[in-house]
């Protein structure tokens, strides 16, 4: 089983749209973390939660987590085109060295 | 801004070979990573480091693996005997502590073996 699945895996939307990104998880979690990739770039982490955090908002981005359904999700309001990107959640476990787990992204592409 | 940092940016070289991965973390972190990203996958965690120790590592980070911290400022990831599936992206990254976790990563090294 994967830890950090997202959905949908690519989403094509206008300038100006909001776009909604999903993530689960199987096992518990320190935190949850979301990054953002340009096409062959390293990745750029954009926003943490703990685990004893619900929301969290960071400039156009905000960030829910349930860790009752071991689920959260990225919200980007007010999409630009310099938004395209794949988008990656990462949950951080504390197994004695807090092993990052990656998702297998989404790629969102804003048409102007 | 501070900014971790990777070399080579390409590395080329034949199955079988050796090859080190350079990366030099930001100065004040504590705790490095390397990850490994097959071209259209997803990015896989390899192992992490603190206090001149891996901390924790993954299934994928075998005894062709290891890693070092060589002075004070590099880290470097060691394959020993290069195959094909090796080929991939490899990132470092550091943080400043392991709680927050939040990571800083560098570019990459894209590693082609033939």
């Amino acid at each position: 089983s994967q830890q950090g699945e997202e959905d949908p895996q690519a989403l094509s939307i206008q300038e100006g749209e909001n776009a909604t990104m999903n993530c689960s998880y199987k096992t518990s979690i320190n935190n949850l973390q979301w990054y953002r990739q340009n096409s062959g770039r390293g990745l750029v982490h954009l926003i943490l939660i703990r685990s004893n955090e619900r929301e969290k908002h960071s400039g156009r981005l905000r960030v829910t987590l349930d860790t009752s359904k071991k689920s959260s999700s990225l919200l980007i309001t007010a999409s630009r085109a310099a938004d395209t990107a794949s988008y990656f959640c990462a949950t951080v476990r504390n197994t004695g060295g807090f092993k990052t787990i990656f998702g297998a992204g989404t790629r969102l592409f804003v048409k102007a | 801004e501070p900014e971790v940092t990777q070399t080579p940016s390409h590395q080329v070289t034949q199955m079988g070979q050796e090859v080190i991965l350079r990366c030099v973390p930001i100065s004040n972190h504590l705790y490095f990573y390397w990850y490994r990203q097959i071209l259209g996958q997803k990015v896989e965690f390899l192992v992490s480091f603190y206090n001149n120790e891996i901390s924790e590592k993954s299934e994928i980070f075998d005894d062709q693996f290891s890693v070092e911290r060589p002075d004070g400022s590099n880290f470097t990831l060691k394959i020993r005997s290069t195959k094909l599936e090796d080929s991939a992206m490899y990132f470092c990254a550091s943080s400043e502590s392991a709680v927050l976790n939040e990571q800083f990563f560098g570019p990459g090294t894209r590693l082609t073996v033939l």
